[in-house]
């Protein structure tokens, strides 16, 4: 079985603190994804990675950026967080091509 | 550009009654479709892909490209089928999934 692990749950933080979350897979997939899952918005995609070191931008990237220093983990960084990002965020992998995509359990962040 | 449309926010049926949730896409090239739910609690995940042709938990999809939709059929809903149900399409060189706005699906008893 795929594991897709996000390291919290839930995250309060204040307006522009800088915000790191973390998203570790066990299947050796080469593409990682990180979403911001918003009320009749559906899932929009913020960023996603390739491979180790490589990166793209999705659909909403402004205000995020993103690391991958290792195959298995994908981290999602706010730099300075504001109010309009609190929202839960998915992280995702996927071996290749039209294979099925593995989803983590989500992080609830609130920005106060 | 790619986008994926699901009308209906929320669709209420009572429990034995059809189900139909709408999805519909546009994409220059041969599109790839899926359809993700997410139960009370749970992780987003693959309900089907309209490659493989199958039927999951009862339910289908046709992909028809004249009307490019790919709705989701049930003959008689079930009160656990009662979730939120994303419909996909793969792009970018199979890269990317872009998601629709989703359904949330009640089933009433």
């Amino acid at each position: 079985d795929v594991k897709v692990t996000q390291s919290s749950r839930y995250l309060v933080k204040r307006t522009g603190e800088k915000v790191f979350l973390e998203c570790v897979q066990d299947m050796d997939h080469e593409n990682m994804f990180w979403y911001r899952q918003d009320p009749g918005l559906g899932l929009r995609l913020i960023y996603f990675s390739y491979d180790v070191k490589m990166k793209e931008k999705g659909d909403i990237p402004e205000g995020y950026s993103v690391s991958r220093e290792k195959k298995e983990r994908f981290s999602l960084i706010l730099e300075s967080a504001s109010t309009n990002q609190t929202s839960m965020y998915l992280c995702a992998s996927r071996l290749t091509g039209p294979d099925t995509q593995y989803f983590g359990p989500g992080t609830r962040l609130t920005v106060l | 550009a790619q986008r994926v449309t699901q009308p209906e926010k929320l669709l209420s049926v009572f429990k034995g009654a059809p189900v139909e949730l709408k999805c519909n896409y546009s994409y220059s090239g041969s599109p790839e479709l899926f359809w993700y739910v997410q139960y009370s609690r749970q992780r987003l995940q693959l309900l089907l892909r309209h490659i493989s042709r199958e039927s999951i938990k009862g339910f289908t999809a046709d992909l028809n490209k004249g009307e490019t939709s790919f709705h989701l059929k049930k003959p008689f809903a079930q009160e656990e089928d009662s979730a939120m149900y994303y419909c996909a399409l793969l792009h970018n060189a199979g890269n990317m999934l872009t998601f629709g706005g989703g359904t949330r699906l009640m089933v009433k008893p």
